[in-house]
Parts: C-alpha cells; sequence; structure tokens
C-alpha cells in the first residue's frame, strides 16, 4: 500500500521568503508523485508531478520538487513566497502509469505573513 | 490544460433526499474518472473508481448502495447520494484521467469539487 506523509500541518513564512514544504512517502512501485494546490473552497490545482523522468521537477508559480529516492522523499521549494501562494498544499502518490487514484498526504497550510 | 467540471457547486437538500452531482470531462474523453470526498480540514479520500460502461469499483467502507455512481458516457460520470443524512455532508471532488494523443501520457484533471449540505 502506498501512503504519504506530509510533515507540518502548518507552515507560517514571511514574504519573500525560502518555502519548504517537506513530504515522504512510501511506495512498493516506483511511484509517481505529485503536488497539488487548494484554495479555499476550491478544487485542486497540480502544481507539479514526477513520472520517473528528471529528478528535479520544475512545476508553476515557481515551485519545484526533487525527488530522492533514497530519502523516500518528493519536498515543495519555491525561492520566494508570495502572499498569493497562502493555501493548502497537498503531496500525493499513485502507481506508476497515471491510470490509478491518488494517495494524499493530510494536507500542509501555508500561511505568508507580509 | 484538460478541464473538468462539476455540477452543482453547492447544494442543500434536507435529510431523507437524494442528490445527484455530475462530473465532466470538457473537452477529452475519459474511460476512468474517480470520486474523491474531503472533509473540513482533512485530506481527499478516494470513494471509488467510475469506468465508463462497467460497475463502479468501491473502496473499503464506502456503501455502494447509498453513493451511486453512473459512468453512461465518456465525458459523465454521476454520483448520487441517496437518502442523505447530516454526517454526508462534505466536499466531494472527482477526477477525470486524459490520455495525450501525442505522448500518450496519462493526467489526472480534478474538478471544482461539490460542497454538499445536508440539513
Amino acid at each position: 500500500a502506498q501512503s504519504v506523509t506530509q510533515l507540518g500541518s502548518h507552515v507560517s513564512v514571511s514574504e519573500g521568503a525560502l518555502v519548504l514544504l517537506r513530504c515522504n512517502y512510501s511506495s512498493s512501485v516506483p511511484p509517481y508523485l505529485f503536488w497539488y494546490v487548494q484554495y479555499p473552497n476550491q478544487g485542486l490545482q497540480l502544481l507539479l508531478k514526477y513520472t520517473s523522468a528528471a529528478t528535479l521537477v520544475k512545476g508553476i508559480n515557481g515551485f519545484e520538487a526533487e525527488f530522492k529516492k533514497s530519502e523516500t522523499s518528493f519536498h515543495l521549494t519555491k525561492p520566494s513566497a508570495h502572499m498569493r501562494d497562502a493555501a493548502e498544499y497537498f503531496c500525493a502518490v499513485s502507481d506508476p502509469g497515471g491510470n490509478t487514484p491518488l494517495v494524499f498526504g493530510k494536507g500542509t497550510r501555508l500561511s505568508v505573513i507580509a | 490544460g484538460a478541464v473538468v467540471s462539476q455540477h452543482p457547486s453547492r447544494v442543500i437538500c434536507k435529510s431523507g433526499t437524494s442528490v445527484k452531482i455530475e462530473c465532466r470531462s470538457l473537452d477529452f474523453q475519459a474511460t476512468t474518472m474517480f470520486w474523491y470526498r474531503q472533509f473540513p480540514k482533512q485530506s481527499l479520500m478516494l470513494m471509488a473508481t467510475s469506468n465508463e460502461g462497467s460497475k463502479a469499483t468501491y473502496e473499503q467502507g464506502v456503501e455502494k448502495d447509498k453513493f451511486l455512481i453512473n459512468h453512461a458516457s465518456l465525458t459523465l460520470s454521476t454520483l448520487t447520494v441517496t437518502s442523505a443524512h447530516p454526517e454526508d455532508s462534505s466536499f466531494y471532488i472527482c477526477s477525470a484521467i486524459m490520455r495525450d494523443p501525442l505522448s500518450s501520457d496519462l493526467t489526472q484533471y480534478f474538478g471544482p469539487g461539490t460542497r454538499l449540505t445536508v440539513l
């Protein structure tokens, strides 16, 4: 069975500071990994995904994540936080191939302080 | 990018009534769609897998007679919450899998969600 652990249910950073949201996964097969963002009362927007190609994945809005097999991690980073980045972020894992449902972490709420 | 819509976006109903939620893939065909449920301040949990032309596959603990899923076409899946109760109040999100015509890469796109409130 697959699982995702997001360390820290709430992360607060100052505007302009580095954003680091942590995600560790467990999977018995080489996984696909995803980061999604959810704004209040809205659906999910895909930030980026890892599908066994390059280990450093660049996404939208300046976010990127690095797949580290040895650490079973897929942490999300952004060099400089903006106020508009304040939202809920979900890390998710699936079997390779893209046609299986996602298993989500519990989410991390990012607050950005002016 | 690909778009998945859900209708309605919000619904309030009385306890004991049934509510139908539609999930549509607007510009692609999807043989597989998923239904998730998200309780307040919690993560998404898979409810069922909806396959076009066949019965849905439900996750353990999800009552198939209560949450009826119909995937009648390649662009539409519906979730009907029958005899709804206040504990069914939740945010229901669907997703649809699209195959890129050039690369054959599969990507899952999510709908905007439907907030159900049962009084």
